[in-house]
């Protein structure tokens, strides 16, 4: 079993929807959930990051995280093109800039204008 | 953010030679870069941490003697495939730890690259 999947879509969505991207892991050690935002041809890119369970939101952004049911998720209210790029979800069982991150494949969301 | 940077940015080359992937941190120091591999439809994986100044850790499974890590310097860490075999095909990507602050609290970030696509034919 991987210790972090992600379902790698594609997911198509119309503009302005809400998109819902989702994870689960298996290691109970993860205290760290991050999800990072991945361009063409550029790195991936920090979007937020969640220690152990609760809600974060940053503008149209919301990660969630139920360290009960191992699941992660990340919201994106009001879609817009430029959120079109590949989402990868992480995890790491401390501070998670020193740690060995553990990836999910990418899911690559597209949104249609 | 932080900027990192990877030359090049794509790179083919034949069985058996050697190739040279660079990692610079462009705008601040790194004391530690980290390497991961990325296989077509599969999670990027980390290979090694390298440290400057001292030897990389390397992940269980990653052989240390086909990918050298140097961290020469606080902005430049180099990964060298030696030997490379068509398996080697990969889409390599560093990522260099800076220290982010934020108010009144702060954390470590990594930041990445845009990775190296290796084919090795």
């Amino acid at each position: 079993q991987k210790e972090v999947e992600q379902d790698p879509g594609p997911l198509s969505v119309p503009e302005g929807a809400i998109v819902s991207l989702n994870c689960t892991y298996s290691n109970s050690a993860f205290q760290y959930f991050m999800w990072y935002r991945q361009y063409s041809r550029k790195g991936p890119e920090l979007l937020m990051y969640t220690y152990s369970s609760g809600n974060k939101e940053d503008g149209r952004f919301t990660a969630q995280v139920d360290k009960s049911s191992k699941y992660i998720s990340l919201f994106i209210r009001d879609s817009q093109p430029s959120d079109s790029a590949t989402y990868l979800c992480a995890s790491a069982p401390s501070n998670f800039g020193n740690e060995k991150l553990t990836f999910g494949t990418g899911t690559r969301l597209t949104i249609i204008p | 953010g932080a900027v990192v940077s990877q030359h090049p940015s794509r790179v083919i080359c034949k069985s058996g030679t050697s190739v040279k992937i660079e990692c610079r941190s462009l705008d601040f120091q790194a004391t530690t870069m980290f390497w991961y591999r990325q296989f077509p439809k599969k999670s990027l994986m980390l290979m090694a941490t390298s440290n400057e100044g001292s030897k990389a850790t390397y992940e269980q499974g990653v052989e240390k003697d086909k990918f050298l890590i140097n961290h020469a310097s606080l902005t430049l860490s180099t990964l060298t495939v030696t030997s490379a075999h068509p398996e080697d095909s990969s889409f390599y990507i560093c990522s260099a730890r800076d220290l982010v602050v934020q108010g009144s609290s702060s954390y470590n970030e990594q930041f990445f690259g845009p990775g190296t696509r290796l084919t090795v034919l």
